[in-house]
C-alpha cells in the first residue's frame, strides 16, 4: 500500500515569510497524482494544490508552488509571502491514476500545522 | 455552485445505538467518497461511491455501510456504535471517479 509521511509535525513562519512543507511519499507505480490540502480551525478540507507525476514541471498556485522530486518520491510546499490566513492544518496526500476499481481513494500523510506569526 | 454539504454537523451518541449521517454533492458530480479523521489514526479511506455502486472499499468493519442514491447523494451508517467511532467523518465529491475530489465541512461524531 502507499504510504505518505510528514515528518514535520508543526511548524512555524513569520507573516511575509517564506515556509517549505516537507512530504515524502512511497509507491511502486509510475503514474499517479500528489495533493496539498489546507485544514483550517473551521475543519474544512481545502484543496491547495495538485500535481501529476507524469509532468517535470513543478506545480504554481499563486504563491503555492511545490518541488516535485520524482527519483527522491518527494513532494514539498513552499508558501511564499505567507499571511495570517494560511495558519492551518497541512496534509499531502497521494492517489493513483489507475482506473482500476479500488485505486482512486486518497492516502493522506499525517498532517504539519502551520502558525504565522505576525 | 453550491459545495459539499454534510448534516447533521454534530451528533452525539451512545454506544450501541446506529447512526446515518448525509452527504449531498456539488451538483453534477457523481462519485461521493467518505473518510474518517481521527487524532490517533488520522484521515482513513471509507468508501467510495459512484453511480450508486460502491467501488471501493477501505479497511473498516461491516459496521460501516453506504450507499448512494439516483441523484448522486449519498449516506453512511454506522451501527453498534464504539467510543472508538468518534471522529470527524468527512465526505468528498468529485465529477468522475479518479477526479479532484472536494471535500465538505464534515460530520463530528461523539459517542458516549
Amino acid at each position: 500500500a502507499q504510504t505518505v509521511t510528514q515528518s514535520q509535525p508543526e511548524m512555524s513562519v513569520q507573516e511575509a515569510e517564506t515556509v517549505t512543507l516537507s512530504c515524502t511519499y512511497d509507491t511502486s507505480e509510475s503514474d499517479y497524482y500528489l495533493f496539498w490540502y489546507k485544514q483550517p480551525p473551521s475543519r474544512q478540507m481545502i484543496l491547495v494544490i495538485r500535481q501529476e507525476a507524469y509532468k517535470q514541471q513543478n506545480a504554481t498556485e499563486n504563491r503555492f508552488s511545490v518541488n516535485f522530486q520524482k527519483a527522491a518520491k518527494s513532494f514539498s510546499l513552499k508558501i511564499s509571502d505567507s499571511q495570517l490566513g494560511d495558519a492551518a492544518m497541512y496534509f499531502c496526500a497521494y492517489r493513483s491514476s489507475s482506473d482500476q476499481t479500488g485505486a482512486n481513494n486518497l492516502f493522506f500523510g499525517t498532517g504539519t500545522r502551520l502558525t504565522v506569526i505576525p | 455552485k453550491a459545495g459539499v454539504t454534510q448534516t447533521p454537523r454534530y451528533l452525539i451518541k451512545t454506544r450501541g445505538q446506529q447512526v446515518t449521517l448525509s452527504c449531498s454533492p456539488i451538483s453534477g458530480h457523481r462519485s461521493v467518497s467518505w473518510y474518517q479523521q481521527t487524532p490517533g489514526q488520522g484521515l482513513q479511506f471509507l468508501f467510495e461511491y459512484f453511480s450508486e455502486t460502491q467501488r471501493n472499499k477501505g479497511n473498516f468493519p461491516g459496521r460501516f455501510s453506504g450507499r448512494q442514491f439516483s441523484n448522486s447523494r449519498s449516506e453512511m451508517n454506522v451501527s453498534t456504535l464504539e467510543l472508538g467511532d468518534s471522529a470527524l467523518y468527512l465526505c468528498a465529491s468529485s465529477l468522475v471517479s479518479g477526479y479532484e475530489q472536494y471535500f465538505g465541512p464534515g460530520t463530528r461524531l461523539t459517542v458516549t
